[in-house]
């Protein structure tokens, strides 16, 4: 069973800088990693898929990288409108898995 | 455009057993690319991925759930429904249904909806 940890818990940033969030697997799920973004009250949506494909839709200013264990989710010019919870989920593997969420809250 | 739609009583009483729907719409739920599947949410908390149901009947459950879920796929309503069983305070949370493709993530979501146990 995979283990996804996600930090920091919560992220201070001012509007216009750059964000970057990481997730840790126990183990590797290749490139098998997707990131959502949850607005209160809404349901997830998905951001980025394969670790570093942006889903339909989504800004540039969103991008992913890593593979194996090791994964960055970063914004790069934060807007009032990406002030979110974003969680990173493992797909490689039965059980899938969520990290525990990053906070991005403005400063 | 795909839509996923819960429904099912939005209070349970303890011990007793959750039961929601999925009502699939605008695309069919005998694809052969895709899984559909059901994630929680307790009140202020983090996703829990609950379990997946292919469109054949496979299912794949959470360990930490798999004696009390269970989850099943109505291919003529394009329907998918979960059920968990002996419910505690615990349970309460928003509860999503959502579409998994094993190359991409869960891509498509319900709005979810609020379940809560209490007597």
């Amino acid at each position: 069973e995979i283990v996804m940890t996600q930090s920091p818990a919560t992220l201070s940033v001012s509007p216009g800088e750059r964000a970057t969030l990481s997730c840790r697997a126990s183990q590797s799920v290749s490139s098998n990693l997707a990131w959502y973004q949850q607005k209160p009250g809404q349901a997830p949506r998905l951001l980025i898929y394969g670790a570093s494909t942006r889903a339909t839709g989504i800004p540039a200013r969103f991008s992913g990288s890593g593979s194996g264990t090791e994964f960055t989710l970063t914004i790069s010019s934060l807007q009032s409108e990406d002030f979110a919870v974003y969680y990173c989920q493992q797909y490689n593997n039965w059980p899938l898995a969520f990290g525990q969420g990053t906070k991005v809250e403005i400063k | 455009q795909l839509q996923l739609q819960e429904s099912g009583p939005g209070l349970v009483k303890p011990s007793e057993t959750l039961s929601l729907t999925c009502t699939v719409s605008g695309g069919s739920i005998s694809s052969s690319s895709y899984y559909w599947g059901w994630i929680r949410q307790p009140p202020g908390k983090g996703l829990e991925w609950i379990g997946s149901i292919y469109y054949s009947g496979s299912t794949y459950y959470n360990p930490s759930l798999k004696s009390r879920v269970t989850i099943s796929v109505d291919t003529s309503k394009n329907q998918f429904s979960l059920k968990l069983s002996s419910v505690t305070a615990a349970d309460t949370a928003v509860y999503y249904c959502a579409r998994l493709i094993m190359w991409l993530g869960l891509d498509y979501w319900g709005q979810g909806t609020l379940v809560t146990v209490s007597s």
